[in-house]
């Protein structure tokens, strides 16, 4: 009954530093996504996948990048970690259809000095 | 462009009735969602509308006019647990619009 599951919940980085995120679903969905999540802002996409092997942009791409290798995992790549991506990142997935929710993870917690 | 209004914070007390108001204009629309999160945690789903009207969910409903560009969401008998942020939420295809978000408290 796991469903999405993000890691890590919590990171520091320094400016400059690289890391990737990981996100798993369970639920054999077909979409997945990643958000950021800043104060008064709401959530913003990042990029999303809409099968294995596929990515594309979201409202808020640069500096980051994605991968799809696997049906069931949606990495998060930040290159060169920066302050302005201090924020709380979520993951979701879905079966695309209209009608049928996104179910979010977690979250990663991730501030850069 | 994508652009989505709800009021920032909203209080009220235990066994009272609020109401969430979602303003839109967007692209496209597929449906509206909207989503409920405590504080530290993950949103999670509450209700969808696609046509015009009311969808009742025990103590929770959402409204939805087109036309209007408009959707509310209707919280009854409110209880402490009910104090988080209410997202109000726009389909374009599989994507989602957000709004910011409405921090709602439950006063005792």
């Amino acid at each position: 009954n796991a469903g999405v599951t993000q890691t890590p919940k919590f990171r520091v980085l320094k400016t400059g530093q690289s890391m990737t995120l990981l996100c798993a679903q369970d639920m054999n969905h077909e979409y997945m996504y990643w958000y950021r999540q800043d104060p008064g802002m709401g959530l913003r996409l990042i990029h999303y996948s809409v099968g294995e092997g596929t990515t594309a942009k979201g409202e808020v791409p640069d500096g980051y990048n994605v991968s799809r290798l696997k049906k069931q995992n949606f990495l998060l790549g930040l290159e060169s970690a920066a302050p302005s991506q201090t924020s709380v990142y979520f993951c979701a997935s879905s079966t695309g259809q209209g009608n049928q929710p996104q179910h979010f993870g977690d979250g990663t917690r991730l501030s850069i000095l | 462009g994508q652009n989505i209004d709800q009021p920032t914070e909203m209080t009220a007390t235990e066994g009272a009735i609020v109401q969430i108001n979602c303003t839109y204009q967007t692209s496209g629309f597929n449906g509206l969602f909207w989503y409920q999160q405590h504080a530290g945690e993950a949103p999670t789903f509450l209700s969808y509308n696609v046509l015009d009207g009311l969808e009742e969910k025990g103590r929770f409903s959402s409204f939805l006019s087109r036309s209007k560009g408009y959707s509310y969401l209707l919280l009854k008998e409110l209880q402490m647990k009910d104090s988080a942020s209410y997202l109000c939420a726009v389909s374009n295809d599989y994507k989602l619009s957000f709004g910011a978000g409405t921090t709602v408290t439950v006063r005792a």
